[in-house]
């Protein structure tokens, strides 16, 4: 079965650092995401990507957060000088449709410290 | 943002029973639902959705049912194995426009004792 690959699974990173959370979308698929989990908080959305823009972005995808589409498979979230509180689980999805059906990956697990 | 709630952060029920997580939303604009089911050190996997011209959809085992009225949904297990432990969030969209975001629940950690 087609799934979403996240790399790597466990970043540390030291405050104040750029980091680069890595994602292989279903080859497919037309839509692409980016969620994140706060260590006994919910599941939040951060951006959505379609056709090579950016469709939708919360309130925390700030400055400090850029997503691209270097090449034809990969779909990255760039952090630019992390914050202890950027410590989570980020989920990157796809889906073909972009509506339902969303395929997660494993996720990567980011402390800052 | 309290736009979807699901009240119970746990359930336990003995194999072979029903489990009957609940799922509660305010926004009266999502028009699709979703449920999710997550294992630890894994990323949330699709189970089930219904739209909101529904009122009941069904899967197999996975039941959904939704009362736009109440602006609540429920997922009804049936019969509960132990290989459905896991922490299952509600979810909920407004389709207007493609790519839009899903609005998590917070999630209910379901156990299936054998």
């Amino acid at each position: 079965e087609p799934e979403v690959t996240q790399t790597p699974s466990h970043q540390v990173t030291q405050m104040g650092q750029e980091v680069i959370l890595r994602c292989v979308p279903i080859s497919n698929h037309l839509y692409f995401y980016w969620y994140r989990q706060i260590l006994g908080q919910k599941v939040e959305f951060l951006v959505s990507f379609y056709n090579n823009e950016i469709s939708e972005k919360s309130e925390i995808f700030d400055d400090q957060f850029s997503v691209e589409r270097p090449d034809g498979s990969n779909f990255t979230l760039k952090i630019r000088s992390t914050k202890l509180e950027d410590s989570a689980m980020y989920f990157c999805a796809s889906s073909e449709l972009g509506v339902g059906g969303y395929t997660f990956g494993s996720g990567t697990r980011l402390t800052v410290v | 943002d309290q736009q979807v709630k699901q009240n119970s952060p746990s359930l336990s029920v003995q194999e072979g029973r029903i489990s009957i997580l609940n799922c509660d939303y305010t926004n009266s604009m999502f028009d699709y639902f979703l449920w999710y089911k997550k294992y630890p050190a894994e990323g949330p996997t699709f189970l089930i959705s219904i739209s909101s011209i529904k009122d009941k959809n069904e899967d197999g085992r996975f039941t959904v049912f939704l009362n736009k009225s109440a602006k609540h949904l429920s997922l009804h297990i049936v019969p509960s194995q132990p290989g459905d432990s896991a922490v299952y969030f509600c979810a909920a969209i407004k389709r207007e426009t493609s790519g839009s975001r899903l609005t998590f629940g917070e999630g209910t950690q379901l156990t299936v004792n054998p």
